[in-house]
C-alpha cells in the first residue's frame, strides 16, 4: 500500500497544453522531492521541498514549475513541453530533508505528443 | 561523492536466499549504506540501511563489511515479488545534501519458480 499518492497515473498531452501532476501525503512528512524516470534508468532528482520551501531545484528547465502549497501536497505544473519529457514522474517524502528513508508514490506516466 | 558498483541483473530461485553485492571502495566514514527496489510498474521502496553493523528487519538482512568497502543485501527466501531492480546508495547526514537520493543504475533481480 502506497501512503505517497500521486494523480493522475497517466497523462497525454500536447506541447502547447498546460497541465499538473499532484501528489499527496498525510504521514506528517516535511520533506517532499519530484524525480523523473526515463524508460529503463535509474530515477533523477529534479526538485526538493523542505518545509514547504524550494531548497534544491536540479537545474530543471522552467517549463517544470513545482509548487508546495501546504505539508501534504506536492504539485507539478507542466507547460510547453518537448517529446524527451515522456517519463515516468515520482513523488516522494520523508520525515525531514535528512538521511531517513523517503516513501515514493507509484508515479505519474507522461506521454508528450 | 562515493559510487557504488553492483553487478547489472542477478537470478535466484524461488524460496532460495539471495545475497546481493554491492561494492563501494571509496566510501568515507560518515556514509550511511542504503537499499531500495523498485518493483515493476511501483515507485522505488526503501529496503535497509545501515553504517558499520549488520542489520535486519522484516524485509531483508544488510551485511557490511569490516572495512566498509563492500556490503550485501540478502533476501532470506526470495519469491516472485522480490523480482525487482535493487539500488544501493550511499548517503552521508553530515553533508547538507544529504536528503538526495543519487541512484546508480542497480542490479536487477530475476526470481525463478
Amino acid at each position: 500500500d502506497t501512503e505517497v499518492t500521486q494523480t493522475p497515473k497517466h497523462l497525454v498531452m500536447g506541447m502547447t497544453n498546460k497541465k499538473s501532476l499532484k501528489c499527496e501525503q498525510h504521514m506528517g512528512h516535511r520533506a517532499m522531492y519530484w524525480y523523473k524516470q526515463k524508460a529503463k534508468k535509474p530515477p533523477e532528482l529534479m526538485f526538493v521541498y523542505s518545509y514547504e520551501k524550494l531548497s534544491i531545484n536540479e537545474s530543471v528547465p522552467s517549463r517544470f514549475s513545482p509548487e508546495c502549497p501546504n505539508s501534504s501536497l506536492l504539485n507539478l505544473h507542466l507547460h510547453a513541453l518537448q517529446p524527451e519529457d515522456s517519463a515516468l514522474y515520482l513523488c516522494a517524502s520523508s520525515r525531514t530533508y535528512s538521511n531517513q528513508p523517503q516513501h515514493f508514490g507509484d508515479g505519474t506516466r507522461l506521454s508528450i505528443l | 561523492d562515493a559510487k557504488t558498483t553492483q553487478p547489472n541483473s542477478m537470478e535466484s530461485n524461488e524460496e532460495e536466499p539471495v545475497h546481493l553485492p554491492c561494492n563501494h571502495s571509496t566510501i568515507s566514514g560518515t556514509d550511511y549504506i542504503h537499499w531500495y527496489r523498485q518493483l515493476p510498474s511501483q515507485g522505488p521502496e526503501y529496503v535497509i540501511h545501515g553504517l558499520t553493523s549488520n542489520v535486519n528487519n522484516r524485509m531483508a538482512s544488510l551485511a557490511i563489511a569490516e572495512d566498509r568497502k563492500s556490503s550485501t543485501l540478502i533476501l532470506h527466501r526470495a519469491t516472485l515479488r522480490d523480482a525487482a531492480v535493487y539500488y544501493c546508495i550511499l548517503r552521508d547526514p553530515s553533508r547538507g545534501n544529504t536528503g538526495k537520493l543519487i541512484f546508480g543504475q542497480g542490479t536487477t533481480l530475476q526470481v525463478k519458480p
